[in-house]
């Protein structure tokens, strides 16, 4: 079976420009989070849907930053505009039930974001 | 706010040798899981414990639930190459998100 599938895997841009980030949960999972991960910070929450509603965005940045989930296959997480210390890795996570019930996350193998 | 502390931050040991990385919190969690992850991938779950006092194995690594359910740690008995990569705990609070711990980096050299 496929995995959570992220791209692109690196993605180069000039600071000001718009970027996007996509993500194709395993089929099934009713969870998806979009993650940050520095070396500063760790891993970090920015957002996540159940059933493509965005339920906690609490860990997104500032408004720059907007996150949607059209349908139960894809998801996107757009900064625009963009800055330098936007530069991480972005992992995005799904899985089939929350953590409540002490369900796994699968994780994609990221996008690594370079703002230049 | 949960917090998760992971600690060392750093290890680095030879192959053949035991460690033990701990995640500590003063915060209660219903379950907590335990990720690696290697360079240019993902975290990959390794175990999820759930009750206080609970002890998993897999292979060499020991996984232990605190008795409070505020603290977990990882044993690795002979450690190998294979083992290098981040080490990452995750709590479940009250809600349906998991907060990651800080990390432990670990390198087995050869």
């Amino acid at each position: 079976d496929a995995g959570v599938i992220q791209s692109p895997r690196h993605e180069v841009t000039e600071m000001g420009q718009e970027v996007t980030l996509r993500c194709k949960p395993i089929s099934g999972h009713d969870y998806l989070f979009w993650y940050r991960q520095t070396m500063m910070r760790g891993l970090e929450l920015l957002i996540y849907f159940n059933n493509n509603v965005p339920i906690d965005d609490s860990g997104m940045p500032e408004d720059r930053f907007s996150a949607k989930m059209p349908n139960a296959s894809f998801s996107t997480l757009k900064i625009q505009p963009s800055e330098p210390r936007d530069s991480a890795v972005y992992f995005c996570a799904s899985s089939f039930a929350g953590a409540m019930e002490g369900q796994p996350q699968h994780f994609g193998d990221g996008t690594r974001l370079s703002i230049l | 706010t949960q917090l998760l502390e992971q600690s060392p931050q750093f290890l680095s040991i030879q192959e053949g040798e035991n460690l033990t990385v701990y995640c500590n919190s003063s915060s209660v969690f219903s379950s907590l899981q335990w990720y690696r992850q290697e360079p240019g991938e993902g975290p990959v779950l390794l175990v999820t414990v759930v009750t206080g006092g609970e002890v998993k194995k897999l292979k060499r690594l020991t996984f232990q639930f605190g008795d409070a359910r505020k603290d977990s740690s990882l044993h690795i008995t002979a450690a190998q190459p294979g083992d290098t990569g981040l080490y990452l705990c995750a709590g479940a609070g009250g809600t349906y998100k998991y907060i990651f711990g800080t990390g432990t980096r670990l390198k087995v050299l050869a």
